[in-house]
């Protein structure tokens, strides 16, 4: 199957820093790529479209000022969490589309913990 | 908006015996895609099987297979021959128009 990459798989900062997380279509272009979050024993839940070359389509709710989406080749996507508080902590997963399946590959997730 | 329903928050099944999950989703599009992903204690979510939904005929994938019913918006995943290996939180998802969602999941244990 397809392979997707999310670096770093876990990250510690402290409140108020920035952190960014990568997420690779390793062996597929991938024009479209989503950015989930899930909190214990819940579903994931989508946070915003990434499209390469184009702005991210944020959820109701999601801030796209906090939030930062970057899709700047059909390989890479990346979020970056500003000014992060604890309540950012959480599982941070995404996911590419590969358009000739119209099927989603997800990346191993990045566990995010704000001190 | 699309959404998804599981109604089964926890299954469990013996081994080598069959056990079947339940999904049921709304969405107004014809032209869909529908998922079941398995996400066991690593947190990696791993594609279980894909449905057309301009595909009659149901999905199966070795000892996973769907019963697609599109008229009463039906996508039930039967697993047979249980395997320890199986135990894991299963997830249905809807997807259109880069538009995905996912239901609550339903944990299944395995028991020896």
């Amino acid at each position: 199957g397809a392979v997707v990459s999310q670096h770093p798989s876990w990250v510690i900062c402290k409140s108020g820093t920035s952190v960014k997380i990568e997420c690779r279509s390793l062996d597929f272009q991938a024009t479209t790529m989503f950015w989930y979050r899930q909190f214990p024993k819940q579903s994931l839940m989508l946070m915003a479209t990434s499209n390469e070359g184009s702005k991210a389509t944020y959820e109701q709710g999601v801030e796209k000022d906090k939030f930062l989406i970057n899709h700047a080749s059909l390989t890479l996507s990346t979020l970056t969490v500003t000014s992060a508080h604890p309540e950012d902590s959480s599982f941070y997963i995404c996911s590419a589309i590969r358009a000739s399946t119209d099927t989603q590959y997800f990346g191993p997730g990045t566990r995010l913990t704000v001190l | 908006a699309q959404t998804v329903t599981q109604s089964q928050p926890e299954m469990s099944v013996q081994e080598a015996e069959t056990v079947t999950l339940s999904c049921t989703y709304d969405t107004s599009e014809s032209d869909y895609y529908l998922f079941w992903y398995k996400q066991p204690p690593s947190r990696q979510m791993i594609l279980v099987i894909r449905q057309e939904a301009y595909k009659q005929q149901n999905a199966t994938e070795n000892r996973f297979s769907v019963n697609f019913q599109k008229a009463a918006k039906s996508f039930s995943l039967k697993i047979s021959d249980s395997q320890l290996g199986d135990a894991a939180m299963y997830f249905c998802a809807l997807y259109n128009n880069n538009d995905m969602r996912f239901g609550a999941g339903t944990r299944l244990t395995v028991k020896p």
